[in-house]
């Protein structure tokens, strides 16, 4: 597509629910990742997927976090038994392999638990 | 480990004057740096990305430097209007690891009408 889509936009869940977020970046870029920003806070790295593998996945908080890609495209990051510190926005970007392109980010996904 | 500071962390201008952003960085072994624009409750918006082998990026009223060897790159935005209010994040991909970027905190910026 022409720019990273997330959905949902918002999402309200409560306690303990799982949820699922879906990010479905730039086509041909074989880069993803998955950011969190809490309310007034800066971006906190989740994890990294190069095409279907994740090689970086060192900033998944607990292991009530998941996350998978498939085919290369569309990842969906699941958060399990969700808690009220889950709520927070959850950005997507992706970029070209090559290391000389940047992030390109959606429009995140806003999730509150309750 | 690479730290990305940005200062200051707010800033209060009124409309029409040119103003700096500062972003740093403390390992210069960088690929390059990418300057963003956050709306509150929104994505990021890339705004100007300087390779390491350049010096400076323009586009519009927006000129990005970069000393690499200092660990320094500043965001110019100039003749502000009230539409620039927004949060600008810097962050810089480095080149090692698995080429994450780094982001700093980002600068709150309010032009005032």
């Amino acid at each position: 597509g022409a720019g990273v889509s997330q959905s949902p936009s918002n999402k309200v869940t409560e306690k303990g629910k799982d949820v699922e977020l879906r990010c479905d970046p730039i086509s041909g870029h074989t880069a993803l990742y998955w950011y969190r920003q809490s309310l007034g806070q800066g971006l906190e790295f989740l994890i990294y997927f190069q095409g279907n593998s994740a090689p970086d996945k060192s900033g998944l908080p607990s292991d009530r976090f998941s996350a998978e890609r498939t085919g290369g495209s569309v990842s969906t990051l699941t958060i399990q038994r969700t808690q009220q510190e889950d709520s927070a926005v959850y950005l997507c970007a992706s970029s070209n392999r090559a290391v000389e392109y940047g992030y390109t980010f959606g429009s995140g996904t806003r999730l509150t638990v309750v | 480990k690479q730290e990305v500071t940005q200062i200051p962390a707010a800033l209060s201008v009124p409309e029409g004057e040119n103003l700096v952003l500062n972003c740093s960085f403390t390992d210069s072994a960088i690929y390059n740096l990418q300057w963003f624009r956050q709306d509150p409750g929104k994505g990021l918006t890339s705004l100007l990305l300087i390779q390491s082998s350049q010096r400076e990026q323009t586009s519009g009223r927006l000129n990005a430097s970069l000393d690499k060897s200092s660990g320094r790159s500043t965001l110019y935005i100039a003749a502000s209007q009230p539409g620039d209010s927004a949060t600008y994040l810097c962050a810089v991909r480095p080149t090692s690891g698995t080429y994450k970027y780094i982001f700093g905190t980002g600068t709150r910026l309010k032009v005032l009408a």
